[in-house]
């Protein structure tokens, strides 16, 4: 089955910094790559997602680029503030009929003010 | 819209009760998946449901757990004879049809289950 490693599990920056969070996975057939965020006692919600046709993906201040050849799929966020401070989960699944996907262990980002 | 709720948001139950915990999805998700995840710890998949019927449940971490969906909407996670290890907060998700070619899940805000 699919495997998702995800890096660093936590992650201190200052306010203004960018921030990147890199997740490998091990399925060539994935195509479907989802971001999560998820904030002190809420559940996770979507952020970003991207398909396997496409190499990067941009929404204001987040980013999400995909490397098929290499397997590996990373978030990024520039120009943090305290409000992105939160776990990201990244995940990786085959889409399909029976989608399932395969979520990371997560990353902590804490934006310092 | 309204999203995915669940109830309820907190249980406190003793060892060896049984409990309920209630999903209701998102009107129109046709899959809806059961997740649990461990003070700090990532997400664990429980169990998948494609309209009434549950394709795998491969991820129910024993015979205690058990999982139904009814009329394609509602849908309810038992533990019996709950365990402290099972104390965690169970995370409900919902997906739009996947002839829409989305696969977006939309979860709720979890149930935090305490067992003393």
């Amino acid at each position: 089955g699919e495997n998702v490693e995800q890096h660093p599990s936590t992650l201190s920056v200052q306010e203004g910094d960018s921030a990147v969070i890199k997740c490998t996975y091990s399925d060539s057939a994935s195509n479907y790559f989802p971001w999560y965020k998820q904030e002190l006692g809420k559940g996770p919600q979507l952020i970003i997602d991207i398909r396997s046709n496409v190499g990067e993906k941009k929404d204001q201040r987040i980013a999400v680029t995909l490397n098929k050849t290499a397997k590996h799929f990373s978030l990024h966020i520039t120009e943090t503030q305290p409000e992105d401070s939160a776990v990201y989960f990244c995940a990786a699944s085959t889409g399909g009929g029976s989608y399932i996907p395969t979520f990371g262990r997560g990353t902590s980002l804490i934006v310092h003010p | 819209g309204a999203g995915v709720s669940q109830s309820p948001s907190n249980k406190v139950t003793e060892k060896g009760k049984d409990v309920e915990l209630r999903c209701d999805p998102i009107s129109g998700h046709t899959a809806l998946y059961w997740y649990r995840q461990s003070l700090g710890q990532g997400l664990e998949f429980l169990i998948y449901f494609q309209g009434n019927s549950a394709p795998d449940k491969s991820g129910l971490p024993s015979d205690r757990f058990s999982a139904e969906r009814t009329g394609g909407s509602v849908s309810t996670l038992t533990i019996q004879r709950t365990q402290q290890e099972d104390s965690a907060v169970y995370l409900c998700a919902s997906s739009p049809p996947r002839l829409a070619g989305r696969y977006e899940q939309y979860f709720g805000p979890g149930t935090r289950l305490t067992v003393t």
